[in-house]
């Protein structure tokens, strides 16, 4: 069946630093791409999204790549701070109610 | 904008009881909501998806007489476990979806139900 893979499972970084977490999906025809920060407790967040027709969006420190021919995609955010410390999950989907893969999820621990 | 509430936050039951958790998209209207189940340190589990005024189809796995998902209108949905067990206990989390052709899925807090 469809899966999602994500890596690594745990990053540590000091704060101002970057952190990368990467995702690779099995289904040709996904076509979006949303990423969910989930702090302690509590549910998952949407952060950003991007779909198939665009390679590269970018919200303020965080910003997002895709690579369809490869099948990955990317979560880059630049100049982390202690707040930005949670479990993010990547994921996709395709239009006409299909259901949504999750990766496992990355911990990210920013130091401060 | 975009904001699903979840009722109760967190839910204490003795084993044998049934408990209802609510599910609301609060500013749009929710042809699809999500249920899911979260282990520590864990992924999301997909126990079911649910359309407004349809069944619920349920995952391979998860006992649909267990729990009972309810989308009734537009803006919310229940999960009730019944006969609850240690063994449920866990951390349920709902989501929402706009229309047919909408992709973005949004997440409600969760409930934590602890069975005793």
């Amino acid at each position: 069946g469809e899966n999602v893979e994500q890596h690594p499972s745990t990053l540590s970084v000091q704060e101002g630093d970057s952190a990368v977490i990467k995702c690779t999906y099995s289904d040709s025809a996904s076509n979006y791409f949303p990423w969910y920060k989930q702090e302690l407790g509590k549910g998952p967040q949407l952060i950003i999204d991007i779909r198939s027709n665009v390679g590269e969006k970018k919200d303020q420190r965080i910003a997002v790549t895709l690579n369809k021919t490869a099948k990955h995609f990317s979560l880059h955010i630049t100049e982390t701070q202690p707040e930005d410390s949670a479990v993010y999950f990547c994921a996709a989907s395709r239009t006409g109610g299909f259901k949504t893969i999750f990766g496992a999820g990355t911990r990210l621990f920013v130091k401060a | 904008g975009a904001v699903v509430s979840q009722h109760p936050s967190r839910v204490i039951c003795k084993s044998g009881t049934s408990v209802k958790i609510e599910c609301r998209s609060l500013d749009f209207q929710a042809t699809t909501m999500f249920w899911y189940r979260q282990f520590p340190k864990q992924s999301l589990m997909l126990m079911a998806t649910s359309n407004e005024g349809s069944k619920a189809t349920y995952e391979q796995g998860v006992e649909k007489d267990k729990f009972l998902i309810n989308h009734a209108s537009l803006t919310l949905s229940t999960l009730t476990v019944t006969s609850a067990h240690p063994e449920d206990s866990s951390f349920y989390i709902c989501s929402a979806r706009g229309g047919q052709g909408e992709s973005e899925q949004y997440f409600g807090p969760g409930t934590r139900l602890t069975v005793t």
